[in-house]
């Protein structure tokens, strides 16, 4: 059975940073690439980053690419965001979600979610 | 960015109604659609993948269909488990965008 565990989450000041983490297991983690998504309070989901299997290709969506960096350790079966600069719409949700192996593909499996709250 | 445009917001419908939503990119993206449920307080779940292929494990009365850039979820036969948000998404081209969502409320 796949399972996605995120953690990380917590209240942070604007201009803060922090890292959350997802816990993966029930699959061959380096075969699928990974992402991160987000859903801010009572608003639509919006996808934040990706990686490839190998950590070797990463994307991001323009409203957090240079302040967000997405990694994984295979070895240790981790997928990681490091969110820095953080802002107040930066608030949301955030879920890791499984991927595919290949070129396209959707996103199979979902964590619960850790909460990250940007305010002063 | 590709814009996906997701109707209708919310729709309202009983118990054994059949019901549409549909889901419009801003160009060509077929087949790499995928259509998600999500109940309040929960994850997403996959439902539709490439359009129109069943997840495992989702019931039958739930299709996906395509005509141009125009995507449609069918639910056949609403459940009462299926009052929720539905999602539409692209992975055609980074980076990937969700349509707005259509909550399918208890009329």
């Amino acid at each position: 059975e796949v399972q996605l565990l995120e953690s990380g989450g917590d209240l942070v000041q604007p201009g803060g940073s922090l890292r959350l983490s997802c816990a993966v297991s029930g699959f061959t983690f380096y075969s699928y690439a990974m992402n991160w998504v987000r859903q801010a309070p009572g608003k639509g989901l919006e996808w934040v980053s990706a990686i490839s299997g190998s950590g070797d290709k990463t994307y991001y969506a323009d409203s957090v690419k240079g302040r967000f960096t997405i990694s994984r350790d295979n070895s240790k079966r981790m997928l990681y965001l490091q969110m820095n600069s953080l802002r107040g719409e930066d608030t949301a949700v955030y879920f890791c979600a499984k991927g595919g192996s290949g070129t396209y593909y959707n996103l199979w499996d979902w964590g619960q979610g850790t909460l990250v709250t940007v305010s002063s | 960015d590709i814009q996906m445009t997701q109707s209708p917001s919310t729709l309202s419908a009983s118990v054994g109604d059949r019901v549409a939503i549909t889901c419009r990119a801003s160009q060509k993206i077929s087949p790499w659609l995928a259509w998600y449920q999500q109940k309040p307080g929960k994850a997403p779940k996959l439902l539709i993948y490439d359009a129109s292929s069943l997840q495992s494990g989702v019931p039958s009365r739930f299709s996906g269909s395509e005509s141009g850039t125009e995507f449609t979820l069918t639910i056949n036969s609403l459940q009462s488990d299926d009052f929720a948000t539905y999602y539409c998404q692209q992975y055609d081209t980074y980076p990937w965008t969700f349509g707005q969502g259509t909550r399918v409320e208890n009329k």
